[in-house]
């Protein structure tokens, strides 16, 4: 089992539609949550981090984090053509100072936003 | 440079054969970090640096692989041996401090694509 897992997809979205993407995780050590989005042929650019349970918005994105249940969720609101890409979700960051730095990756959800 | 370089940015070599990655982190970046990501793959962390140490290398897939960053700055990722196994884009990132530590902010560069025959 892999210590973090996603739904592969693909996610389709109508335009203008709420896009939710969804990740859980095992390792309950893991403080730290971080969404990555990856265009198709191009590196991962950090959108979102969340550390507090709860909600977490900036912009049209909303991450969510339940650290009972271990799960960490990512909002796209008024989906676009351009949110088109591969979503990551990654988790660590625990106590110890030499965990930090050090994340686990999801295999990434594919959203396609259809105008 | 205003972001993250890495070069070659191509490299195909034969089984066997040792190959030697560089990144060159934003300046001022205490962390870098290496990924691989195979084709159609999430990424695999690898190693970090904070600072010239690398306090995990845990990630490393086997003692094929090694890494060093010195003045706090460049880093290179060496693979000795290459296998076909170990063909992949190989990323390098940094970020003004270890994320999970309130940093929120890492930035890529735009990866080795490494094949090995």
């Amino acid at each position: 089992q892999k210590e973090v897992e996603q739904n592969s997809g693909p996610l389709s979205v109508p335009e203008g539609a709420i896009a939710s993407l969804n990740c859980t995780y095992s390792d309950r050590g893991s403080q730290s949550f971080f969404w990555y989005r990856q265009y198709s042929g191009k590196s991962p650019e950090l959108i979102m981090f969340i550390y507090s349970n709860g909600d977490k918005e900036d912009g049209r994105f909303t991450a969510q984090l339940n650290k009972a249940s271990q799960y960490v969720s990512l909002l796209i609101r008024d989906s676009q053509p351009s949110d088109s890409a591969t979503y990551l979700c990654a988790g660590g960051g625990g106590v110890t100072t030499d965990s930090w730095g050090k994340l686990q990756f999801g295999a990434g959800t594919q959203v396609v936003v259809t105008p | 440079g205003a972001g993250v370089s890495q070069s070659p940015s191509n490299k195909v070599t034969e089984k066997g054969k040792d190959v030697e990655l560089r990144c060159d982190p934003i300046s001022g970046h205490t962390a870098l970090y290496w990924y691989r990501q195979s084709l159609g793959q999430g990424l695999e962390f690898l190693i970090y640096f904070q600072g010239n140490s690398a306090p995990d290398k845990s990630g490393l897939p086997s003692d094929r692989f090694s890494a060093e960053r010195t003045g706090g700055s460049v880093s290179t990722l060496t693979i000795q041996r290459t296998q076909q196994e170990d063909s992949a884009v190989y990323l390098c990132a940094s970020s003004p401090a270890p994320l999970g530590q309130g940093e929120d902010t890492q930035y890529f560069g735009p990866g080795t694509r490494l094949t090995v025959l």
